[in-house]
């Protein structure tokens, strides 16, 4: 399985909506509601932001949503906050497991 | 609370062999199947594979069968990476992770904190 494709990086001012890309192919985004996303601050370990596509886990705010067209998914982050700042990884895992590339995000 | 907790850092020379474990704490860790994902400096999110806590089956993704092994000890709810024949491109912070869902709309997601794998001469 080849790693998922997204950006290298994005940014958005304070308050403003950023949306982050994961494109796979119709063997696993395109044809399984098996996708999650995960945030990741330095030095830390990732933390499960979005699962099956566009549900939330339990504590991460509503800012966080997300949305599948395709094989591409996508991760929409409204009202940035500083705290956003980090790393987000798509995964798919329909069978296996397959992460992208990681996007880093920038509020400015 | 749910806990991996790993092992320390490691320095090894090319060619040789390292063990990474994980202990599992705060669920029954023959509930959910144990990951394993690598991060090297700078760079993304890597998937090794798994392995089946019940039976103790591996599945090891594209590239990465021959020199990684995964296995278990149940009985002190621990799981192992073995890497056979370090190569510089290993250098890297190794992952467990456990994912599950026991109940719908609860994922289970949990990672250890990483062990750090330095190949160098």
């Amino acid at each position: 399985q080849s790693a998922l494709t997204q950006p290298r990086s994005v940014s958005g001012s304070p308050g403003q909506s950023v949306t982050i890309s994961c494109t796979g192919t119709s063997s696993d985004v395109g044809n399984y509601n098996y996708v999650s996303w995960y945030q990741q601050h330095p030095g830390k370990a990732p933390k499960l932001m979005i699962y099956d596509v566009t549900k939330r886990p339990s504590g991460v705010p509503d800012r966080f949503s997300g949305s599948k067209s395709g094989n591409t998914a996508s991760l929409t982050i409204s009202g940035l906050q500083a705290e956003d700042e980090a790393d987000y990884y798509c995964c798919s895992y329909a069978g296996s497991r397959v992460f992208g590339g990681g996007t880093k995000l920038t509020v400015l | 609370q749910v806990q991996l907790v790993q092992s320390g850092s490691e320095l090894k020379e090319p060619g040789a062999s390292v063990k990474v474990s994980c202990k599992a704490s705060g669920y029954t860790f023959t509930s959910f199947a144990m990951n394993w994902v690598r991060q090297a400096p700078g760079q993304g999110l890597e998937f090794l594979g798994w392995i089946n806590t019940g039976t103790g089956n591996p599945t090891y993704a594209q590239g990465f069968t021959g020199r990684f092994v995964f296995s278990l000890d149940t009985s002190v709810s621990t799981a192992y990476l073995q890497i056979s024949g370090l190569k510089a491109e290993d250098t890297a912070l190794y992952y467990c992770a456990s994912f599950g869902m026991p109940t719908p709309g609860k994922p289970f997601d949990y990672w250890g904190q990483g062990t750090l794998v330095t190949v160098s001469s």
